[in-house]
């Protein structure tokens, strides 16, 4: 199986900050990497799909990069509603999926 | 506008099989995608189960695959989730989703509120 990790668990930033969150694959991924944010008591909401391409109607403040084994998931400027848990994941073997643990955002 | 609701009994024993339905609505199930099961135990993060295809292609998480079983049923729009041998440690939300497979990367872009499953005696 593919792990995904992400780095760090948790943060604290403030709005207008700019912050990055990292994942890591344990082998190479190309660009099959998908990262999502999650509010409590809600389903996961895709943002970012194929490493760098914006879903629809999500705001441009979020960006991603990476290829490989290493990607980047940056929020160029924290807004009050950005607070959440943010997810990777990786679907590298058509459909055989695997989620990074988390990393949960908080207000300082 | 695709909307997809979970259904099924809340509490199940130990040992026995949890059972989910997953209604879809705004699109044909026949028409195209991938259709999946995800899981979140409470305070803990997201663990994919499966995902089928209309035409009945299955895919399993190969650590659940020896008591999992997706299915799908076009007539009614809905696909299903079986997991058979349940513990404690099955205890978690449960989520449908539509899964999107473009440019190869492929991810969940819509999905249902989630049906919380207790496993207890």
């Amino acid at each position: 199986d593919i792990q995904m990790t992400q780095s760090p668990s948790s943060l604290s930033a403030s709005v207008g900050d700019r912050v990055t969150i990292t994942c890591r694959a344990s082998q190479t991924i190309s660009n099959f990497l998908n990262w999502y944010q999650q509010k409590p008591g809600r389903a996961p909401k895709v943002l970012i799909y194929g490493a760098s391409s914006l879903q629809s109607g999500v705001p441009s403040r979020f960006s991603g990069s990476g290829s490989g084994t290493d990607f980047t998931l940056t929020i160029s400027s924290l807004q009050p509603e950005d607070f959440a848990t943010y997810y990777c994941q990786q679907s590298y073997s058509t459909l055989s999926i695997t989620f990074g643990q988390g990393t949960r955002l908080e207000i300082k | 506008q695709v909307q997809l609701q979970e259904s099924g009994p809340g509490l199940v024993k130990p040992s026995e099989t949890l059972s989910l339905t997953c209604t879809v609505s705004g699109y044909s199930i026949s028409s195209g995608f991938y259709w999946g099961w995800i899981r979140q135990p409470p305070g803990k993060g997201l663990e994919w189960i499966g995902s089928i295809y209309h035409s009945g292609n299955t895919y399993y998480n190969p650590s659940l695959k020896s008591r999992v079983t997706i299915s799908v049923e076009t007539s009614k729009n809905q696909f299903s989730l079986k997991l058979r041998s349940v513990t404690a440690a099955d205890t978690a939300l449960y989520y449908c989703a539509r899964v999107n497979c473009s440019g190869g990367t492929c991810y969940p872009d819509y999905w249902g509120q989630g049906t919380l499953v207790t496993v207890s005696s």
